[in-house]
């Protein structure tokens, strides 16, 4: 499957640190997009990076992509209670074809 | 704008019964998207529509079937529900391209019994 998998599965960090995730993907990919789940919710777009690019802030949000090790990180500088949440890769092939990840949790300790 | 809606939030069916999941976007987007979300399994792609009254399979389509009759509105519907189809199902849509940004729906939980 091309579906992207997350790197940790769980991450619990306190207040103010920072938070990194990655994403592992298998075939050739047009962008590379993050989302966010809060509990209960939809998700929502963080970012995306083409795969030219190598590297895109956003905010608090850096992300690098890795086309030769087919893999991206995501990385949540000072991190606050409200990062909580789900965090999903989803890696966009061309023909229409996307694919999510199966997710990193985050948990924030105020 | 209301962005995604999704009708119903929360529904309970027993083995063999059928529904209908509506999803409605304001945003005049091309592409509509149905998921299915598992634990551990991340989202799985049901079916998807690259516009009004064109449909396409995606990743796990068997079981379902979907419509795409007006711009706003994608349907996704179960003919005879199995307890393999409790889940949780999201809508999405984008404006022209599949490659571009999504966005999602609120989320419809169901629970075949």
């Amino acid at each position: 499957s091309q579906q992207g998998e997350e790197d940790p599965q769980a991450l619990s960090i306190q207040e103010g640190e920072n938070a990194t995730m990655n994403c592992s993907y298998k075939t050739s990919i047009n962008n590379l997009q993050w989302y966010r789940q809060n509990s209960g919710r939809g998700l929502v777009h963080l970012i995306l990076i083409r795969s030219n690019e190598r590297e895109k802030h956003s905010g608090r949000l850096r992300v690098t992509l890795d086309t030769s090790k087919k893999s991206s990180s995501l990385l949540i500088t000072a991190s606050r209670a409200a990062d909580t949440a789900s965090y999903f890769c989803a890696t966009v092939l061309t023909g229409n074809q996307f694919y999510f990840g199966t997710g990193t949790s985050l948990t924030v300790i105020p | 704008n209301a962005g995604v809606t999704q009708t119903p939030k929360f529904r309970v069916l027993k083995t063999g019964q059928s529904m209908t999941l509506l999803c409605a976007q304001d945003m005049n987007h091309e592409y509509m998207y149905w998921y299915r979300q598992d634990p551990g399994m991340g989202l799985r792609l049901i079916h998807y529509s690259v516009g009004e009254g064109t449909t396409a399979k995606g990743e796990v389509p068997d079981g379902y079937n979907v419509s795409r009759l007006k711009k706003q509105n994608f349907l996704l519907g179960l003919e005879s529900a199995a307890p393999s189809q409790t889940s949780v199902y999201f809508c999405a849509s984008s404006y022209n391209l599949a490659v571009e940004t999504q966005y999602f729906g609120p989320g419809t939980r169901l629970l075949v019994l």
